[in-house]
């Protein structure tokens, strides 16, 4: 059974503190992992896909990497708009979406 | 360009009350999902599809039930609402590609309560 699991549950750090995510998984046939932000009454927004073990992906102070058992969303010199539930998923050959239960980012001023 | 469209976007429903939550997606996708998301909590996949006439069990399917008629509408049917039921309801779709590696397009959610 597909399943992934993020941690910590929650993060509280100071604006410009860097941390990381992680995301550990278990699937069968990995099509995509998926990094997603979500705010607070609203959907899901796509940040990142990663598809093999190596890759990395970079959208401004974010940086997504994978390896064949976890992956980690880096959070380089955060702002307090940074703040947000972060999503992991992944997609198996079943082609179900399966999410982590999210890590909650809190940026203080 | 409207993407995935649910309604309602609020409804509060009595125990034992049935409804159907609606979902389209304009974008031609094969790949449809269900969520549902409680408090603090992460999203949990309550049925997907992946084309017309194909549906299958997520994590949590007790209780609801789906079908897809068509590649753009793809409803979910609450029967006998439980106060279990209260949570936020999310519709995804993806593309299909060769690679499989493409991201969803999430709608707006459904804030369902039952009391």
């Amino acid at each position: 059974e597909d399943q992934v699991t993020q941690s910590p549950e929650a993060l509280r750090l100071q604006e410009g503190e860097s941390s990381s995510l992680n995301c550990s998984y278990t699937v069968s046939g990995l099509r995509g992992l998926f990094w997603y932000r979500q705010d607070p009454g609203k959907g899901p927004e796509f940040l990142f896909t990663l598809y093999s073990a190596g890759e990395e992906k970079e959208k401004e102070r974010l940086k997504a990497t994978l390896t064949k058992k976890e992956s980690f969303l880096h959070i380089t010199a955060p702002k307090p708009e940074d703040s947000a539930t972060y999503l992991c998923a992944v997609r198996g050959g079943a082609q179900k979406l399966v999410f982590g239960q999210g890590t909650r980012l809190t940026i203080n001023p | 360009n409207a993407g995935v469209t649910q309604t309602p976007k609020f409804r509060i429903l009595k125990i034992g009350q049935s409804m159907t939550l609606q979902c389209t997606q304009d974008m031609n996708h094969n790949y449809m999902y269900w969520y549902r998301q409680d408090p603090g909590m992460g999203l949990k996949l309550i049925y997907y599809s992946v084309g017309a006439g194909i549906t299958d069990k997520g994590e949590v399917p007790n209780g609801y039930n789906v079908s897809r008629s068509t590649t753009e509408d793809f409803p979910l049917r609450l029967e006998l609402a439980a106060p279990s039921q209260t949570s936020v309801y999310f519709c995804a779709s993806t593309p299909y590609s060769g690679g499989g590696n493409t991201e969803a397009f999430f709608g707006q959610g459904t804030r369902l309560t039952v009391v």
